[in-house]
């Protein structure tokens, strides 16, 4: 069973307009971890903001947010005031589990959302 | 500094080929990975190291052959690949004792198999 969903294979915004892009999960946890990352056409892989599944509060980065939905498990980021350079691949991964203890954990990957930003 | 170093960044070899990939970071994480990433699709694990010890294998077949040799440095040896491992090979690393244990990705090494 897919345990990250992004339903936006694509999307094309303005410049300077804010941005959602969508990542449902599914898990019995209940402690796990949600990350976003970008990739560039060069192939890295950035992380951009994490969220813990206890943490009350979204999490937010400069111009990116995360809004956390526990109830409904989403995990949406919004980058505000988008830019040329926020063209690139999103990821929304998932790690579950508690990783206190020697031995690291696996992260899932959403199928991705191509984001183009036109100017 | 989260800066992850892979090396070579792209690299062609044939079915016979014996080739390694490097990847180094310092950081001080403990936590290393091998991930595959195929054209339009998401990373896929391969490997873990835990302080320098093999913690997971995703069932990849034994042409791969992960190696540790120190808390900073990965390779990752190919012997024998046939043309469907063409790919994107990222690395990352974590600090695998913190809340978050983000992973922290290289620029990754494009392999092509002739």
């Amino acid at each position: 069973a897919q345990k990250i969903t992004q339903t936006q294979p694509g999307m094309f915004v303005q410049e300077k307009e804010a941005v959602t892009l969508d990542c449902t999960y599914d898990t019995s946890d209940q402690s796990y971890g949600l990350f976003w990352y970008k990739q560039p056409s060069s192939g890295e892989m950035i992380f951009l903001i994490y969220q813990g599944s206890y943490d009350e509060q979204n999490a937010t980065e400069g111009r990116y947010s995360l809004n956390f939905q526990k109830a409904r498990k989403s995990a949406n980021l919004v980058i505000s005031a988008s830019q040329l350079g926020d063209s690139a691949m999103y990821f929304c991964a998932m790690r579950e589990g508690v990783s206190l203890i020697q031995g690291a954990q696996k992260l899932v990957f959403g199928q991705g959302t191509r984001l183009t930003i036109n100017p | 500094d989260t800066e992850v170093t892979q090396t070579p960044k792209h690299l062609v070899m044939g079915m016979t080929n014996k080739k390694s990939l490097k990847c180094e970071q310092h950081m001080g994480h403990r936590a290393m990975y091998w991930y595959k990433q195929k054209a339009k699709k998401p990373p896929e694990l391969m490997f873990v190291y835990s302080y320098e010890k093999l913690s997971i294998n995703e069932s990849v077949p034994s042409r791969f052959s992960p190696e540790c040799p120190n808390s900073s440095l990965l390779n990752l040896h190919l012997h024998a690949l046939q043309p469907e491992d063409s790919a994107l090979y990222l690395c990352a690393s974590s600090q695998d004792e913190t809340r978050e244990n983000i992973q922290y990705f290289g620029a990754g090494t494009r392999l092509s198999v002739l």
